[in-house]
């Protein structure tokens, strides 16, 4: 089983829809919780990171369920911009370190 | 925010040949900086931990052999593709994170696109 998984999509949306992405982890001694942004080709950029209190940050909302083990972000009235992979990323301490344990993405493609 | 250089961004080499690669990070002292490896369609996996003048820490399945890093300096960590193959072409990508700051950042490069013929 994966560490982290997520619906690979793509989820393909009008803009000004809202969209609603889901992520499990299994590891329960998981630390910290992140949604990261890719581009095609580009590098990861950090998006927000998730509390199980929520976390809202103008049109996104995250959310984590530490029984559950489940992460999910929601984007309101998407823009065409918003176009890209989406990354659920948990933290690790392992063999002495804090590790970035990433999804491997969900797509999501806005339309006019 | 912080920056990290990485480059080339894109490479082509012959199979055989040997790549290096570097990460920088230009306004920040990195203790850590860490490699991955993204092919299509998939998650980053991480490759290896560096901290600057010690050995570099392998994750399972990773040939340290032949992915050679070197943490010289608390801005530069360089990854070394030794006589790459097909099956290599791959995006990696660095992050480093600086040590005075909330350890759970992390900064990327841009990436390098490594295709090999």
């Amino acid at each position: 089983r994966k560490e982290v998984e997520q619906d690979p999509g793509p989820f393909n949306v009008p803009e000004g829809a809202t969209v609603a992405f889901n992520c499990t982890y299994s590891n329960s001694a998981s630390q910290s919780f992140f949604w990261y942004r890719q581009d095609c080709r580009k590098e990861p950029k950090l998006l927000m990171s998730v509390y199980s209190s929520g976390n809202e940050d103008g049109r996104f909302t995250a959310q984590l369920n530490r029984a559950s083990q489940y992460i999910s972000l929601l984007i309101r009235d998407s823009k065409l911009s918003d176009s890209a992979t989406y990354l659920c990323v948990v933290i690790l301490f392992s063999g002495g370190y804090n590790k970035l344990i990433f999804g491997a993405g969900t797509r999501l493609a806005v339309h006019p | 925010g912080a920056v990290v250089s990485q480059h080339p961004s894109w490479v082509i080499c012959k199979s055989g040949t040997s790549v290096k690669i570097e990460c920088r990070s230009l306004d920040f002292q990195a203790t850590t900086m860490f490699w991955y490896r993204q092919f299509p369609k998939q998650s980053l996996m991480l490759m290896a931990t560096s901290n600057e003048g010690s050995k570099a820490t392998y994750e399972q399945g990773v040939e340290k052999d032949k992915f050679l890093i070197n943490h010289a300096s608390l801005t530069l960590s360089t990854l070394t593709v030794t006589s790459a193959h097909p099956e290599d072409s791959s995006f990696y990508i660095c992050s480093a994170r600086p040590g005075d700051r909330a350890k759970n950042i992390q900064y990327f490069g841009a990436g390098t696109r490594l295709s090999v013929l």
